[in-house]
């Protein structure tokens, strides 16, 4: 069956700290894969969208991997601040699917400062 | 930036009744919008997908005649919960965008309703 894997233990870093975040997938063949944030009692936010024949991709202090081969994404943010505290989804969207993505439960951040 | 607002953000409702959710994109056009589903600690389900001017299209395992969805215009979406049950209590949220040219979703920000 199709999986798509976050960590449902909270990540706790210091203030500072690069946090990185793992999105892990079971058969699907993406065609991409989107990262949002979510805040408690809030929608879904965008944050950066990486294609399957990308590697790499930035945003000011973030920064997201995807490895079709391990069949996972990474996602990091730098200089982490209090104000990254969120849960963070991933999201992937299969080639010649419906254009809808599906989203994974998301992993909650913890910024101390 | 794309703008979709959600209304209203908590209700609270006794069970057997009617709950009426909107969603508006408020400043571009959205011919398909997306209503999900979220408990607590939980991934986003997605639940049906409404599209103007026709009906929506439901996931397995939602019930259409107890989610209704209109999508009467190309900003507005509503999702009416029809007789409302304890267990139908949940984060419900909507999103527009998306589609073929990998444009990411613009979510409302949800409606928390409980049923008592």
């Amino acid at each position: 069956s199709q999986k798509i894997e976050q960590n449902s233990e909270a990540l706790n870093i210091q203030e500072g700290k690069t946090a990185t975040l793992t999105c892990n997938y079971t058969n699907y063949s993406p065609a991409y894969l989107q990262w949002y944030r979510q805040d408690p009692g809030r929608g879904p936010v965008f944050l950066l969208l990486i294609r399957e024949n990308e590697k790499e991709k930035r945003k000011e202090r973030l920064k997201v991997t995807f490895d079709t081969t391990l069949k996972q994404s990474l996602f990091h943010i730098t200089a982490s601040q209090p104000a990254d505290s969120a849960t963070y989804l991933c999201a992937l969207e299969e080639s010649g699917g419906s254009y809808i993505p599906t989203f994974g439960r998301g992993t909650s951040l913890i910024v101390h400062p | 930036g794309a703008v979709v607002s959600q209304h209203p953000s908590r209700v609270i409702c006794k069970s057997g009744t009617s709950v009426k959710i909107e969603c508006r994109s408020l400043d571009f056009q959205a011919t398909t919008m997306f209503w999900y589903r979220q408990f607590p600690k939980q991934s986003l389900m997605l639940m049906a997908t409404s599209n103007e001017g026709s009906k929506a299209t439901y996931e397995q395992g939602v019930e259409k005649d107890k989610f209704l969805i209109n999508h009467a215009s190309l900003t507005l979406s509503t999702l009416t919960v029809t007789s409302a049950h304890p267990e139908d209590s949940s984060f419900y949220i909507c999103s527009a965008g998306g589609g073929p040219y990998n444009s990411p979703l613009h979510f409302g920000n949800g409606t928390r309703l409980t049923v008592t």
